[in-house]
């Protein structure tokens, strides 16, 4: 079955990058958008950003200028990069797959991974 | 950003009670309307997608209505397994947004 799990640091200092990694199995990599969504208390659920398995990239405007996104399809996993983080971007991050077709869902999640940003 | 209102926020409720949720959107979305469940601990999971249409694997209990800027989400028999949080998520335009979700208690 379809399965992604995030894996980076849980805890990241103020000012620094947030790294994280998505490792799927039971699907390839190619013909879906691989997303990065965030979830915390203040914000609730926010979409970061996408790849697609070409390498193609969308971030979300509002983090645009700290986000990098990249995908390895020889490794079947995806990776964020946040760069400049604050205590703002503690939430759970999660990573996800995208069917872009005639609507747009997301139709598997990884488990999740919190991420606190503090000193 | 297109902005998705939940309503209620949250609501307690009994075994076998029908239940609905709104979402309403600040615009036109037509029918590009998702709903997600999502229980302590664990990621949202996909019920409807397109307003309407039934994800594979979800009870026929759970449906979903509307077009243009309102839109529900039904339970027809709330089961002890559907106490969680839902939330809708437009699919119209990036970076898709999600409303603010309404928690479905045991009452």
């Amino acid at each position: 079955q379809v399965q992604l799990q995030e894996s980076g640091p849980g805890l990241v200092k103020p000012s620094e990058t947030l790294s994280l990694t998505c490792t799927v199995s039971g699907t390839s990599i190619s013909g879906f958008y691989w997303t990065w969504i965030r979830q915390s208390p203040g914000k609730g659920l926010e979409c970061i950003g996408y790849i697609y398995s070409t390498g193609k990239t969308y971030y979300n405007p509002s983090l645009k200028s700290r986000v990098t996104m990249s995908v390895d399809t020889s490794k079947s996993h995806f990776s964020l990069r946040l760069n400049s983080v604050t205590a703002a971007d503690t939430a759970f991050y999660y990573c996800a797959r995208g069917s872009f077709g005639a609507v747009t869902l997301f139709d598997y999640w990884g488990q999740g991974a919190l991420v606190t940003v503090s000193s | 950003d297109i902005q998705l209102t939940q309503s209620p926020s949250s609501l307690s409720a009994s075994v076998g009670d029908r239940v609905t949720i709104t979402c309403r959107a600040s615009q036109s979305i037509s029918g590009y309307l998702n709903w997600y469940q999502q229980k302590p601990g664990k990621a949202p999971n996909l019920l409807i997608y397109a307003a309407s249409n039934l994800q594979s694997g979800v009870p026929s209990r759970f449906s979903g209505s509307g077009s243009g800027t309102e839109f529900t989400l039904t339970i027809s028999s709330l089961q002890p397994e559907d106490f969680a949080t839902y939330y809708c998520q437009e699919s119209y335009s990036f970076p898709w947004t999600f409303g603010q979700g309404t928690k479905v208690e045991i009452k």
